[in-house]
């Protein structure tokens, strides 16, 4: 699996875009970008994923460089709940017979008032 | 949200007796996960279900069982409590065993004295 890099902590004002990067310098071209989230003392949320493509969902955007080695995850409006530790995470979705979700150390975003 | 409950929430048992974890999900996927949480480890993945009555072990499997006689329910037992096993328990679904994008639920905080 590439190894990801992610600032330690962000702070983020209420109602602005939070823009989140992810270095994987070493993705290899079958490696997805998947991002979750952990808000404190709640289970880890899947947010999204991609290849190579900007994909958005009800939640978040991502955006994947073109030479794939950086991604950014944005929150388009920022609110009090998207307070949280965050987790950008590459893996082949089809190697093994199952897979179990690792983290690293990720990003701890905190939402301003 | 995924449809995704764990019963109890929170437990305090002596050590040496036995519990078990419920995980139930709305969702009618085919994979359930059973997690545990610990400061400095991370997530490590206990056992795994990918059908009724199929299990596998993960990678901190012991003194721990599984069961899932439906699909909409998994049940993880501690045969008999250690103080080690005091953790924060996830469960997970997913839909296949190929992808990564897993929902987890709110989870259940053991305590072992």
């Amino acid at each position: 699996d590439a190894k990801t890099t992610q600032p330690p902590s962000m702070d983020c004002a209420e109602g602005r875009a939070a823009n989140l990067p992810c270095n994987h310098s070493t993705i290899s071209g079958n490696e997805y970008v998947y991002w979750y989230r952990q808000i404190h003392s709640q289970g880890p949320q899947y947010i999204i994923h991609g290849l190579k493509n900007n994909e958005t969902n009800e939640m978040a955007s991502l955006i994947i460089t073109e030479d794939r080695k950086s991604s950014t995850l944005i929150l388009p409006h920022a609110t009090l709940r998207d307070t949280a530790v965050y987790y950008c995470i590459v893996r082949v979705p089809d190697s093994g017979g199952y897979q179990k979700v690792t983290f690293g150390t990720g990003t701890k975003l905190q939402v301003i008032p | 949200d995924a449809g995704i409950t764990q019963s109890p929430r929170h437990k305090v048992t002596e050590t040496g007796t036995p519990v078990t974890l419920r995980c139930h999900q709305t969702e009618n996927h085919r994979y359930m996960y059973w997690y545990r949480q610990d400061p400095g480890h991370g997530l490590r993945l206990i056992h795994y279900s990918y059908g009724v009555k199929d299990t596998d072990k993960g990678e901190v499997s012991d003194g721990y069982s599984v069961s899932r006689s439906k699909t909409e329910d998994f049940l993880l037992t501690l045969e008999s409590a250690t103080s080690s096993q005091t953790s924060v328990y996830f469960c997970a679904i997913s839909e296949s065993g190929h992808t990564y994008e897993q929902y987890f639920g709110p989870g259940t905080r053991l305590t072992v004295t």
